[in-house]
């Protein structure tokens, strides 16, 4: 069975400081992986995917950056946090047009 | 616009009572993906189908493509069913798309 692992579960981080969340999916080659992200009382968006190693599709413009170094890692990162970065953070992969599956998110308060 | 509208934004039933939460989109879906979301943040995936109808326990989502709308049918309400209510669509590209969510309250 196919798991999805998201770390830290929660950070409070101050501005201006870089930040590192990651995501592992295990159980499952090749996966499309994907960054969603809400703000508190908003919507989900997806902020990146990727379909293959080495290659992430940016969604929307964050000021944030995602890699992904290997097949079952994706990882969002930013060298600066601002304010606007608070929010839940959620991984996901899906099989090619089918139903997504979600880690339990990471939770960031910029202070 | 909003690609996928869901109604109503919040709802308040007594337990027992059967909800009816509808989800309109804009684009031409693949299909339709209902979530529970938890008050800490988490998904939990409930039912997916493209087109047509699909039950599992109390819950039955029907999405008529077509029409560009969907429905989360949940029958005899219970107090544990309150939360968010998420639909999403996923378009040909794979991408998939969220509404606002449906707040549920089932009073005792």
């Amino acid at each position: 069975a196919q798991t999805i692992h998201q770390w830290p579960v929660a950070e409070i981080k101050a501005v201006g400081s870089p930040l590192s969340l990651g995501c592992t999916i295990k159980g499952k080659s090749s996966p499309n992986l994907y960054w969603y992200w809400q703000a508190t009382g908003g919507t989900l968006q997806q902020l990146f995917y990727s379909i293959t190693v080495g290659q992430v599709e940016s969604v929307v413009q964050l000021n944030l950056s995602a890699s992904r170094p290997k097949d079952d890692q994706f990882i969002l990162s930013t060298e600066k946090l601002l304010l606007s970065h608070s929010g839940f953070y959620l991984c996901a992969w899906s099989p090619e047009n089918s139903d997504y599956t979600f880690g339990s998110g990471t939770r960031l308060l910029v202070i | 616009g909003q690609q996928v509208q869901q109604s109503p934004a919040s709802l308040v039933l007594q337990e027992g009572e059967n909800a009816e939460l509808q989800c309109n989109f804009s684009s031409t879906a693949t299909r339709l993906q209902w979530f529970y979301q938890r008050p800490g943040g988490s998904l939990v995936s409930l039912l997916s189908n493209p087109s047509g109808t699909k039950h599992t326990g109390r819950l039955t989502s029907t999405t008529v493509t077509k029409e560009r709308r969907g429905s989360l049918h949940i029958s005899s309400s219970q107090i544990t069913d309150s939360g968010t209510y998420l639909c999403a669509m996923t378009t040909n590209t794979g991408k998939l798309t969220f509404g606002d969510g449906t707040v549920l309250t089932v009073k005792p």
